[in-house]
């Protein structure tokens, strides 16, 4: 059973424009979120994360969203890059390990 | 500080054999954590390794196994190779716990024919 969940496999967007990842999850005892980039033939990079006492964390142009009522995370990018073109996961944790999403592609268009 | 290494980096196998995947954490991190990356499932978690000791598993069959070294460096072994098996196998480092955040390593493209 998924427990994380990013339900929009893909996703294009302008360069200069907002880019909004999505991510759900199903266990109210996730206490901890991350989210991380990857690029073809390279592991996952750290991006930015949140933990449930908060429900928004910024760096840069990266800024995470958590409603912890919904279940849901979000991660905006300001301004979007061509270079932010990558295979975006979220990933949520209760203690012992992280469970993954199936991750969303982002492509920016220049 | 150098990051999370893997070795090899693409490896080819055919079904029934058995294979050793290697991993170096960050230095001073002592937790280690093992996963299997397949086109659509996203990243499913193996195990995780700290202070020698398998401290968590997913949900796979005993063909995966690991172990941990006193220098933190991690191995993951699977024998008798399935076609299904063929995947992107990531290692992530943590200071501490599974639950910290994690590093990654560039993983091992391992193909089964």
């Amino acid at each position: 059973d998924q427990q994380v969940k990013q339900n929009s496999p893909s996703l294009s967007v302008q360069e200069g424009r907002i880019s909004i990842l999505n991510c759900d999850y199903t266990n109210s005892m996730f206490d901890y979120f991350l989210w991380y980039k990857k690029y073809p033939a390279e592991g996952p990079t750290f991006l930015i994360s949140i933990s449930s006492i908060k429900d928004k964390n910024e760096d840069g142009r990266f800024t995470v969203f958590l409603n912890k009522s919904a279940k849901h995370l979000s991660l905006h990018i300001v301004p979007s890059q061509p270079g932010d073109s990558a295979v975006y996961f979220c990933a949520a944790s209760g203690g012992n390990q992280f469970y993954f999403g199936t991750g969303t592609s982002l492509t920016v268009i220049p | 500080k150098a990051g999370v290494t893997q070795t090899p980096r693409y490896l080819i196998k055919t079904r029934g054999q058995q294979v050793t995947l290697s991993c170096s954490p960050i230095s001073g991190h002592r937790s280690v954590s093992w996963y299997q990356q397949t086109p659509g499932q996203g990243l499913q978690f193996l195990f995780e390794y700290f202070s020698e000791t398998q401290r968590n598993k997913g949900n796979f069959p005993g063909r995966f196994s690991g172990r941990q070294f006193s220098n933190s460096r991690s191995e993951m072994n699977v024998s008798t190779l399935e076609l299904g098996d063929s995947a992107l196998y990531l290692c992530a480092s943590s200071p501490d716990s599974g639950a910290d955040t994690q590093y990654f390593g560039p993983g091992t493209r391992l193909t089964v024919l």
